[in-house]
């Protein structure tokens, strides 16, 4: 069974701070990508990469950076956070056809900025 | 662009009897779709996935989606549903370039009552 694991699980952070969640995968998959899930939105993609220490834009990077230092490490970096940032964040990871393979997703971290 | 449109937000259904949940896409080319369920307080799960091909895909746990090219649709549907089964359900197209992830739609909240 694929494993994809999210720290932290929740968390409280202050407006202008820095938030950094972390996400790792034991499937040794090639994609990863973060999610944002937000009441009416569904899902959206933030940051994807397919190798390590290279990462892609998706639908909204604004505010928003991401680091893949390994192939089963990926963070996604809010510098400044912001109220509108508060959201369920999902990391997953795919295997070597990205998207059109099974998509495995970590169980979220819950995020309030206040 | 692609998109995905889940026109029923909420369903409710009593235990044991049949359901369908509608998923409309709009994507220039040969889409690969997804129905992905998220049970309370968890990341998604794939339930199943379109690859082109036969137009009736089974999944797990007793559901199965229909293709139609015709109708730009894939929805979801199951025999008979169990209480196990309260959860969302979202579907989700491949973006063109497969290694940016998905695109969902917004997810239909499914409750089950006896």
């Amino acid at each position: 069974e694929a494993a994809v694991t999210q720290s932290p699980r929740s968390k409280v952070a202050v407006t202008g701070g820095k938030v950094t969640l972390s996400c790792h995968q034991t499937n040794n998959h090639d994609y990863m990508y973060w999610y944002r899930q937000d009441t009416g939105h569904g899902l959206r993609l933030i940051h994807y990469s397919y190798v390590a220490d290279s990462t892609e834009k998706g639908d909204i990077p604004d505010g928003y950076k991401a680091s893949r230092p390994s192939q089963e490490n990926f963070s996604l970096i809010l510098e400044l956070a912001s109220l509108s940032q508060t959201a369920v964040y999902f990391c997953a990871s795919s295997d070597k056809q990205g998207a059109i393979d099974t998509q495995y997703f970590g169980p979220g971290t819950r995020l309030l900025v206040l | 662009a692609q998109s995905v449109t889940q026109p029923d937000a909420r369903v409710t259904v009593s235990e044991g009897a049949s359901l369908q949940l509608r998923c409309k896409y709009s994507y220039f080319g040969t889409p690969y779709l997804f129905w992905y369920v998220q049970y309370p307080r968890q990341g998604l799960q794939l339930l199943l996935k379109y690859y082109p091909g036969d137009p009736v895909v089974q999944g797990v746990n007793g559901f199965e989606a229909e293709f139609s090219k015709s109708n730009s649709s894939f929805h979801l549907r199951k025999a008979s549903v169990h209480w196990s089964d309260w959860a969302v359900y979202f579907c989700a197209v491949s973006m063109d370039n497969y290694a940016q992830g998905l695109t969902f739609g917004l997810g239909t909240r499914v409750s089950v009552f006896p």
